[in-house]
């Protein structure tokens, strides 16, 4: 069975500091690796996707993440965050190929601080 | 914006009740998918609809039903509320095929209230 482990709850960085969110999957063949973000009571929206090819992937609002197969992780990095980007952030697997399901994490909860 | 719709954006019932929430696909996508996320958690996979037919079932109990329209547009069904059922339902649709993932789109949501 798939699984996600986000294993920070909540994170506290200061307006214009570096930002990296851990991400951890459990897949047994080659996963589809996603990042979405919720602002309070809004719906998820996608900030970047892995299915194949270069493993540094681009995203939108200047988030980047970098899947390693090594270390089945997927962390979600920024370089200089604005207060803007607090949200919820949840890390998401899905099959490789086919209807299947995406299995999410539990979610960090991002604050900034001026 | 990501063209998914869903109605109404907030609910409440109370236990023993039926609801029935809507959701509206993004223009073109064949494929809708509903997630149930209580308060605090990650969303959790419901069902999947593919063409009008349920596409893979997650663990909920069969009071969880659903539909898929000719226009691709989704009701997720509930029956007997229980006050655990309270929780934002997401739907997010995509456009599936030929075994090929796609990503999925988001709507709002329904907060719903189960008193």
């Amino acid at each position: 069975a798939q699984s996600v482990t986000q294993p920070d709850i909540h994170i506290t960085v200061s307006e214009g500091a570096s930002l990296e969110l851990r991400c951890n999957y459990s897949y047994g063949a080659t996963p589809y690796l996603f990042w979405y973000v919720q602002s309070p009571g809004q719906g998820l929206q996608l900030l970047l996707k892995y299915f194949s090819g270069d493993t540094l992937v681009q995203g939108i609002k200047g988030f980047e993440a970098e899947f390693k197969r090594s270390q089945s992780s997927f962390n979600l990095r920024k370089p200089s965050v604005h207060w803007s980007d607090a949200a919820e952030y949840f890390c998401a697997v899905g099959a490789s190929f086919g209807n299947e399901k995406l299995t999410f994490g539990t979610g960090t909860r991002l604050t900034i601080i001026p | 914006e990501t063209g998914v719709t869903q109605s109404p954006t907030h609910l409440i019932k109370t236990r023993g009740q039926q609801v029935t929430l809507r959701c509206s696909s993004q223009s073109g996508h064949n494929t809708v998918s509903w997630y149930q996320q209580a308060l605090g958690q990650g969303p959790q996979f419901i069902f999947q609809y593919y063409r009008e037919e349920e596409n893979g079932r997650g663990n909920f109990p069969p009071r969880f039903s659903g539909l898929q329209f000719p226009n691709y547009s989704s009701e997720l069904n509930v029956n007997a509320l229980e006050l655990d059922d309270s929780a934002l339902y997401l739907c997010a649709s995509s456009l599936e095929g030929r075994g090929k993932k796609e990503t999925q789109y988001f709507g709002p949501g329904t907060r719903l209230l189960v008193l």
